[in-house]
């Protein structure tokens, strides 16, 4: 089956405090990684696709990565508008469709 | 604003009732998914529609149904209603259906009491 496991649940940094936050992953067959921001009471916005083992991505303090086994989304002198719950999804092939499949998310909390 | 616009914002009702839930795709864009998101169970993908035609289905219970019009807004029926099913309902959209970026509502809050 496949599963997306996202670590930690949650993560307390202090403003400018730099930290990754991790997606692992076993699936057969990856057809794509993504990374998405939610704010509460919203729905999820896009942030990233990799496709490949050594892929990077960045944008503003955020970086993210992939490997064969797993992701990171590292965050470089993070600032209070940052907090947000971060969600990694892997996009399968289930049934003859694809999909995405979601991990359960890392709520981000950084303090002024 | 990701474009994507969903209503009723909230919905309370009790079981066994049935409910309508609305979504409008961005301008543009051609395929339209259905997620639930709970606090146990996370971003759940229930169903995915294409320029009308369903393309792929997740963990869509038999008590709830969809469909997508001409005018490619969609719609999610959901009946028999049990208080497990109380948890946000997300529309997505995107371009060409197949999971590339996709951009979300803000969600149908439904409670069942």
């Amino acid at each position: 089956e496949d599963q997306v496991t996202q670590s930690p649940e949650a993560l307390r940094l202090q403003e400018g405090e730099s930290s990754s936050l991790n997606c692992s992953y076993t699936v057969s067959g990856l057809r794509g990684l993504f990374w998405y921001r939610q704010d509460p009471g919203k729905g999820p916005e896009f942030l990233f696709t990799l496709y490949s083992a050594g892929e990077e991505k960045e944008k503003e303090r955020l970086k993210a990565t992939l490997t064969k086994k797993e992701s990171f989304l590292h965050i470089t002198a993070p600032k209070p508008e940052d907090s947000a719950t971060y969600l990694c999804a892997v996009r399968v092939v289930i049934q003859g469709a694809q999909k995405l499949v979601f991990g359960q998310g890392t709520r981000l909390t950084i303090n002024p | 604003d990701s474009g994507v616009t969903q209503t009723p914002k909230h919905l309370i009702t009790a079981t066994g009732q049935r409910v309508t839930l609305r979504c409008s795709p961005r301008s543009g864009d051609l395929s339209v998914y259905w997620y639930q998101q709970s606090l146990d169970q996370g971003l759940q993908f229930l169903i995915q529609y294409y320029n009308g035609e369903e393309r792929a289905k997740g963990n869509i219970l038999e008590r709830f149904s969809a469909q997508q019009f001409p005018d490619l807004h969609s719609e999610l029926n959901l009946s028999s209603l049990e208080l497990g099913d109380s948890a946000l309902y997300f529309c997505a959209s995107s371009v060409a259906g197949a999971n590339e970026k996709l951009f979300f509502g803000s969600g149908t809050q439904l409670s069942v009491l």
